[in-house]
Protein backbone atom coordinates (compact mmCIF):
# COMPACT_ATOMS: atom_id res chain seq x y z
CA UNK A 1 0.00 0.00 0.00
CA UNK A 2 0.91 3.63 -0.94
CA UNK A 3 1.95 6.31 1.96
CA UNK A 4 1.81 9.44 2.08
CA UNK A 5 4.14 11.68 4.45
CA UNK A 6 3.98 15.16 5.56
CA UNK A 7 6.22 15.89 8.14
CA UNK A 8 5.66 19.59 8.73
CA UNK A 9 1.83 19.79 10.80
CA UNK A 10 2.17 23.80 10.29
CA UNK A 11 4.33 26.08 8.27
CA UNK A 12 4.20 29.97 8.07
CA UNK A 13 5.61 32.53 5.93
CA UNK A 14 5.39 36.34 5.37
CA UNK A 15 3.83 37.63 2.95
CA UNK A 16 5.80 38.09 -0.18
CA UNK A 17 8.33 35.64 0.76
CA UNK A 18 8.93 31.79 -0.47
CA UNK A 19 7.93 28.76 1.71
CA UNK A 20 8.20 25.05 0.90
CA UNK A 21 6.02 22.23 1.81
CA UNK A 22 7.23 19.10 2.44
CA UNK A 23 6.09 15.66 0.85
CA UNK A 24 7.59 11.99 1.08
CA UNK A 25 5.59 9.31 -0.52
CA UNK A 26 6.32 5.49 -0.82
CA UNK A 27 5.40 3.21 -3.32
CA UNK A 28 6.87 0.60 -5.77
CA UNK A 29 4.91 1.31 -8.25
CA UNK A 30 6.38 3.25 -11.64
CA UNK A 31 4.11 5.03 -12.63
CA UNK A 32 1.49 7.20 -11.05
CA UNK A 33 0.33 10.81 -10.37
CA UNK A 34 1.09 13.28 -7.41
CA UNK A 35 -1.31 16.28 -6.35
CA UNK A 36 -0.56 18.96 -4.21
CA UNK A 37 -4.45 20.37 -2.86
CA UNK A 38 -5.37 23.36 -0.89
CA UNK A 39 -8.28 23.46 1.42
CA UNK A 40 -8.82 26.78 2.62
CA UNK A 41 -11.11 27.34 5.43
CA UNK A 42 -14.62 26.81 3.14
CA UNK A 43 -12.93 22.92 3.01
CA UNK A 44 -13.63 22.93 -0.69
CA UNK A 45 -10.51 21.40 -2.09
CA UNK A 46 -8.61 22.88 -4.75
CA UNK A 47 -6.08 21.57 -7.46
CA UNK A 48 -3.08 22.90 -7.39
CA UNK A 49 -0.32 21.32 -8.72
CA UNK A 50 -0.21 18.44 -10.91
CA UNK A 51 3.13 15.68 -11.65
CA UNK A 52 2.94 12.80 -13.70
CA UNK A 53 6.07 10.46 -12.52
CA UNK A 54 6.76 9.52 -15.80
CA UNK A 55 7.84 13.21 -16.93
CA UNK A 56 11.34 14.32 -15.75
CA UNK A 57 10.16 18.11 -16.04
CA UNK A 58 8.66 19.73 -12.58
CA UNK A 59 5.24 20.90 -13.13
CA UNK A 60 4.50 25.09 -12.55
CA UNK A 61 1.77 26.56 -12.10
CA UNK A 62 2.09 30.27 -11.90
CA UNK A 63 3.47 30.87 -8.56
CA UNK A 64 3.70 27.41 -7.63
CA UNK A 65 6.24 24.73 -8.41
CA UNK A 66 7.32 21.32 -7.03
CA UNK A 67 10.53 19.61 -6.82
CA UNK A 68 9.89 16.26 -7.66
CA UNK A 69 12.60 13.30 -7.03
CA UNK A 70 11.43 10.36 -8.10
CA UNK A 71 14.00 8.15 -6.84
CA UNK A 72 14.21 9.66 -3.39
CA UNK A 73 10.02 9.60 -3.36
CA UNK A 74 9.95 13.37 -2.65
CA UNK A 75 7.47 15.60 -3.78
CA UNK A 76 7.46 19.76 -2.27
CA UNK A 77 5.79 22.38 -3.28
CA UNK A 78 7.27 25.86 -3.84
CA UNK A 79 5.03 28.70 -2.73
CA UNK A 80 6.54 31.85 -4.66
CA UNK A 81 5.40 35.60 -3.34
CA UNK A 82 3.26 34.52 -1.34
CA UNK A 83 -0.02 36.12 -0.27
CA UNK A 84 -2.83 36.42 2.13
CA UNK A 85 -5.14 33.99 0.21
CA UNK A 86 -1.93 31.05 0.27
CA UNK A 87 -3.24 30.21 4.04
CA UNK A 88 -5.03 27.08 4.29
CA UNK A 89 -4.21 23.42 4.77
CA UNK A 90 -2.14 21.89 2.14
CA UNK A 91 -2.95 18.26 1.10
CA UNK A 92 0.19 15.92 -0.86
CA UNK A 93 -1.94 13.07 -2.93
CA UNK A 94 -0.93 9.96 -4.48
CA UNK A 95 -2.46 8.39 -6.90
CA UNK A 96 -2.33 5.23 -8.67
CA UNK A 97 -3.24 4.69 -12.47
CA UNK A 98 -4.32 1.59 -11.58
CA UNK A 99 -6.03 -0.01 -8.03
CA UNK A 100 -9.32 2.21 -9.22
CA UNK A 101 -7.43 5.25 -9.31
CA UNK A 102 -7.62 5.45 -5.44
CA UNK A 103 -6.06 8.30 -4.15
CA UNK A 104 -4.11 8.81 -1.10
CA UNK A 105 -3.57 11.89 1.16
CA UNK A 106 -1.33 12.91 3.78
CA UNK A 107 -1.73 14.36 6.74
CA UNK A 108 -1.97 17.98 5.63
CA UNK A 109 0.06 21.12 6.45
CA UNK A 110 -1.56 24.26 7.66
CA UNK A 111 0.33 27.08 5.98
CA UNK A 112 -0.25 30.59 7.99
CA UNK A 113 0.83 34.39 5.55
CA UNK A 114 1.77 36.80 7.86
CA UNK A 115 0.98 40.27 6.80
CA UNK B 1 -14.51 22.99 -15.93
CA UNK B 2 -15.70 20.14 -13.87
CA UNK B 3 -18.31 20.51 -11.18
CA UNK B 4 -19.04 18.53 -8.46
CA UNK B 5 -21.87 19.33 -6.52
CA UNK B 6 -23.16 17.93 -2.78
CA UNK B 7 -26.52 18.62 -1.29
CA UNK B 8 -27.20 19.13 1.31
CA UNK B 9 -23.94 21.09 2.93
CA UNK B 10 -25.00 20.73 5.98
CA UNK B 11 -27.70 18.67 7.93
CA UNK B 12 -28.37 18.32 11.32
CA UNK B 13 -29.95 15.00 12.49
CA UNK B 14 -30.80 12.99 15.61
CA UNK B 15 -29.28 9.94 16.82
CA UNK B 16 -30.67 6.98 15.35
CA UNK B 17 -31.80 8.44 12.04
CA UNK B 18 -31.06 8.20 8.59
CA UNK B 19 -29.56 10.72 6.48
CA UNK B 20 -28.60 10.42 2.79
CA UNK B 21 -26.78 12.88 0.97
CA UNK B 22 -25.96 13.56 -2.66
CA UNK B 23 -23.07 14.19 -4.82
CA UNK B 24 -23.78 14.99 -8.65
CA UNK B 25 -21.04 15.34 -11.53
CA UNK B 26 -22.97 18.64 -12.86
CA UNK B 27 -21.51 18.57 -16.70
CA UNK B 28 -19.84 15.19 -17.00
CA UNK B 29 -20.31 11.65 -16.45
CA UNK B 30 -18.46 10.06 -13.75
CA UNK B 31 -18.35 5.84 -13.77
CA UNK B 32 -16.71 6.02 -10.37
CA UNK B 33 -16.65 8.23 -7.59
CA UNK B 34 -15.12 8.60 -3.96
CA UNK B 35 -16.50 9.06 -0.62
CA UNK B 36 -14.33 10.31 2.15
CA UNK B 37 -14.57 11.35 5.69
CA UNK B 38 -12.45 14.59 7.14
CA UNK B 39 -12.35 15.27 11.00
CA UNK B 40 -11.45 18.79 11.80
CA UNK B 41 -7.76 19.42 10.78
CA UNK B 42 -7.40 15.99 9.58
CA UNK B 43 -7.10 14.43 6.69
CA UNK B 44 -9.30 12.76 4.16
CA UNK B 45 -9.63 9.12 4.72
CA UNK B 46 -11.40 7.36 1.80
CA UNK B 47 -14.53 5.44 2.77
CA UNK B 48 -15.89 3.58 -0.55
CA UNK B 49 -15.50 3.83 -3.73
CA UNK B 50 -18.58 4.45 -5.64
CA UNK B 51 -19.30 2.28 -8.99
CA UNK B 52 -22.17 3.06 -11.30
CA UNK B 53 -24.54 0.40 -11.99
CA UNK B 54 -22.27 -2.34 -9.27
CA UNK B 55 -21.57 -2.56 -5.40
CA UNK B 56 -19.65 0.02 -3.87
CA UNK B 57 -16.46 -1.36 -2.54
CA UNK B 58 -15.83 -0.27 0.96
CA UNK B 59 -12.52 0.50 2.71
CA UNK B 60 -11.08 -1.60 5.64
CA UNK B 61 -12.71 -0.99 8.79
CA UNK B 62 -15.88 0.86 6.94
CA UNK B 63 -19.56 -0.33 8.07
CA UNK B 64 -21.10 -1.06 4.60
CA UNK B 65 -24.29 -1.56 6.46
CA UNK B 66 -24.16 1.95 8.38
CA UNK B 67 -22.41 3.57 5.26
CA UNK B 68 -24.83 2.57 2.16
CA UNK B 69 -23.90 3.79 -1.31
CA UNK B 70 -25.96 3.94 -4.24
CA UNK B 71 -24.20 5.20 -7.69
CA UNK B 72 -27.72 5.22 -9.33
CA UNK B 73 -26.70 6.85 -12.87
CA UNK B 74 -23.44 8.45 -14.32
CA UNK B 75 -24.11 11.41 -12.69
CA UNK B 76 -25.41 10.76 -9.07
CA UNK B 77 -24.28 8.92 -6.20
CA UNK B 78 -25.61 8.84 -2.94
CA UNK B 79 -24.18 8.20 0.94
CA UNK B 80 -26.66 7.26 3.13
CA UNK B 81 -25.59 6.93 6.93
CA UNK B 82 -28.03 4.91 8.67
CA UNK B 83 -29.28 4.96 12.43
CA UNK B 84 -26.67 7.89 12.75
CA UNK B 85 -24.93 8.38 16.57
CA UNK B 86 -23.24 11.25 17.62
CA UNK B 87 -20.04 9.62 16.76
CA UNK B 88 -21.17 9.67 12.90
CA UNK B 89 -20.64 13.18 13.02
CA UNK B 90 -17.97 14.45 10.24
CA UNK B 91 -17.30 16.37 7.25
CA UNK B 92 -17.73 14.00 4.21
CA UNK B 93 -16.52 14.87 0.96
CA UNK B 94 -17.26 13.09 -2.44
CA UNK B 95 -15.16 13.09 -5.92
CA UNK B 96 -15.11 12.11 -8.88
CA UNK B 97 -12.64 11.48 -11.71
CA UNK B 98 -12.49 13.15 -15.02
CA UNK B 99 -9.65 12.61 -17.61
CA UNK B 100 -6.95 11.25 -14.75
CA UNK B 101 -8.47 14.69 -12.77
CA UNK B 102 -9.89 14.24 -9.53
CA UNK B 103 -12.97 16.92 -9.11
CA UNK B 104 -14.14 16.92 -5.11
CA UNK B 105 -17.19 18.33 -4.16
CA UNK B 106 -18.00 21.32 -1.75
CA UNK B 107 -18.83 18.66 1.43
CA UNK B 108 -21.53 18.18 3.82
CA UNK B 109 -21.17 18.74 7.59
CA UNK B 110 -23.49 16.48 9.43
CA UNK B 111 -23.70 16.60 13.07
CA UNK B 112 -25.72 14.61 15.16
CA UNK B 113 -27.78 15.06 18.17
Amino acid sequence: AQTVTQSQPEMSVQEAETVTLSCTYDTSESDYYLFWYKQPPSRQMILVIRQEAYKQQNATENRFSVNFQKAAKSFSLKISDSQLGDAAMYFCAYRSITNAGKSTFGDGTTLTVKP
Amino acid sequence: GAVVSQHPSRVICKSGTSVKIECRSLDFQATTMFWYRQFPKQSLMLMATSNEGSKATYEQGVEKDKFLINHASLTLSTLTVTSAHPEDSSFYICSAHRNYEQYFGPGTRLTVT
